[in-house]
């Protein structure tokens, strides 16, 4: 059974690059495709981008300009970096995964972490 | 960008109840629908995916049906333990994967 971690700060500046991590266990890094979601009262799930073990990526045309997202396969992490960050961007960020079948639903989740966007 | 929609946005049911909820996307998907409960505090938890295959460690009163652009998702008898937001997700159409807007099931 996959087991998902976010871990990274809870409050970012205005402007500034938001960093988090996601820690896998439980599973092969190899085995499944890594994804970012968010939630937020305002614009509800948000499906941000995902990664597969190779690098590959593919991101939400929304936010295409200011985000990357990494793995590590070594040591069984992948990271979500969102640049030039505002308020609009406070939400409560996941990690989650799904295996790498060609289908796009989500069966593990982190617990997720409540970022928010203040000076 | 394919739009989820889901209704009604607040649903009230006796416990023993048959619960149902839909979901309508606004152009075919075809079976790449999904189906997520979540309570307060806590991730999302896969229901079903293909539109009407349970996922791993699901109770059978819950089902999932329909293809193309409707899709409904039905409890068949309420537990407790069943009262939360359910999302609806396709992953038909890339970019972007969408999820409806929830909806509450409440006790009534």
């Amino acid at each position: 059974q996959v087991q998902l971690q976010e871990s990274g700060p809870g409050l970012v500046k205005p402007s500034e690059t938001l960093s988090l991590t996601c820690t896998v266990s439980g599973g092969s890094i190899s085995n499944y495709y890594w994804s970012w979601l968010r939630q937020s009262p305002g614009k509800g799930l948000e499906w941000i981008g995902y990664i597969y073990y190779s690098g590959t990526t593919n991101y939400n045309p929304s936010l295409l300009s200011r985000v990357t997202i990494s793995v590590d396969t070594s040591r069984n992490q992948f990271s979500l970096k969102l640049r030039s960050v505002t308020a609009a961007d406070t939400a409560v960020y996941y990690c989650a995964s799904g295996y790498s079948s060609g289908y796009y639903y989500l069966d593990f989740w982190g617990q997720g972490t409540l970022v928010t966007v203040s000076s | 960008e394919i739009v989820m929609t889901q209704s009604p946005t607040t649903l009230s049911v006796s416990p023993g109840e048959r619960a149902t909820l839909s979901c309508r996307a606004s152009q075919s998907v075809s079976s790449g629908l999904a189906w997520y409960q979540q309570k307060p505090g806590q991730a999302p938890r896969l229901l079903i995916y293909g539109a009407s295959t349970r996922a791993t460690g699901i109770p059978a009163r819950f089902s999932g049906s329909g293809s193309g652009t409707e899709f409904t998702l039905t409890i068949s008898s309420l537990q407790s333990e069943d009262f939360a937001i359910y999302y609806c997700q396709q992953y038909n159409n890339w970019p972007p994967y969408t999820f409806g807007q929830g909806t509450k099931l409440e006790i009534k």
